[in-house]
């Protein structure tokens, strides 16, 4: 069956620098399009960022562009999100999901827990 | 990009039914949104995606039948017959706007169902 295991979050403090990673197995990872949505507490779900089966296309929310950068290495059935320049409102669940080919988001990870503070 | 609205709570007896409304802002009326279950502490899953005409494509994953979708105007409903305790969930409704690479997604607030 379709997995997706996040790792990477802990605490960071403010401007600091952090690497997410998605852990794709079940499926053939190299065929999907992938995506990061995040949670912040208490709060509903906020896109982040997508990445195409290839690499060719990648887009941003506006509260991450040029802060944060996504990657895929499909060798290795993995997904990744560089974030940089971290802020306090930063501080949420990132969530790992696959795009289906209508562009819903048809799996999920867990999630993995980023906290942004001093 | 269109905004999506859903009242931050409802709630329901064990057995009963409940409808759970996502409102698209105006001037998207055409567009398909998509329903996402969160259990507590979980990672969301896909329940089904839902336009004016009704579901779109398939329900997700062990979905059961006791859920169903309809779409009227700007509204995006999903209803929940027979309900379950396990049906106690943060319900998301969300949808795509865009075209080539430009894609974005947006979701309402999510609406918390308390099984009574």
């Amino acid at each position: 069956q379709v997995q997706l295991v996040e790792s990477g979050g802990g605490l960071v403090k403010p401007g600091g620098s952090l690497r997410l990673s998605c852990a794709a197995s079940g499926f053939t990872f190299s065929d999907y399009y992938m995506s990061w949505i995040r949670q912040a507490p208490g709060k509903g779900l906020e896109w982040v960022s997508y990445i195409s089966s290839s690499s060719s296309y990648t887009n941003y929310a506006d509260s991450v562009k040029g802060r944060f950068t996504i990657s895929r290495d499909n060798a290795k059935n993995s997904l990744y999100l560089q974030m940089n320049s971290l802020r306090a409102e930063d501080t949420a669940v990132y969530y790992c999901a696959s795009l289906s080919g209508d562009y819903y988001f048809d799996y999920w990870g867990q999630g993995t827990l980023v906290t942004v503070s001093s | 990009q269109p905004v999506l609205t859903q009242p931050p709570s409802a709630s329901a007896s064990l057995g009963a039914s409940v409808t759970l409304t996502c409102t698209l802002s105006s001037g998207y009326s055409n567009y398909k949104v998509d329903w996402y279950q969160q259990r507590p502490g979980k990672g969301p899953r896909f329940v089904m995606r839902v336009g004016t005409g009704g579901i779109v494509g398939s329900k997700g994953d062990g979905i059961p039948d006791r859920f169903s979708v309809l779409g009227s105007g700007l509204n995006r409903y999903l209803t929940i017959k027979n309900i379950q305790e396990e049906d106690e969930s943060d319900y998301h409704c969300g949808a795509d706007h865009g075209s080539g690479s430009n894609f974005v997604w947006v979701f309402g607030g999510g609406t918390k169902l308390t099984v009574l």
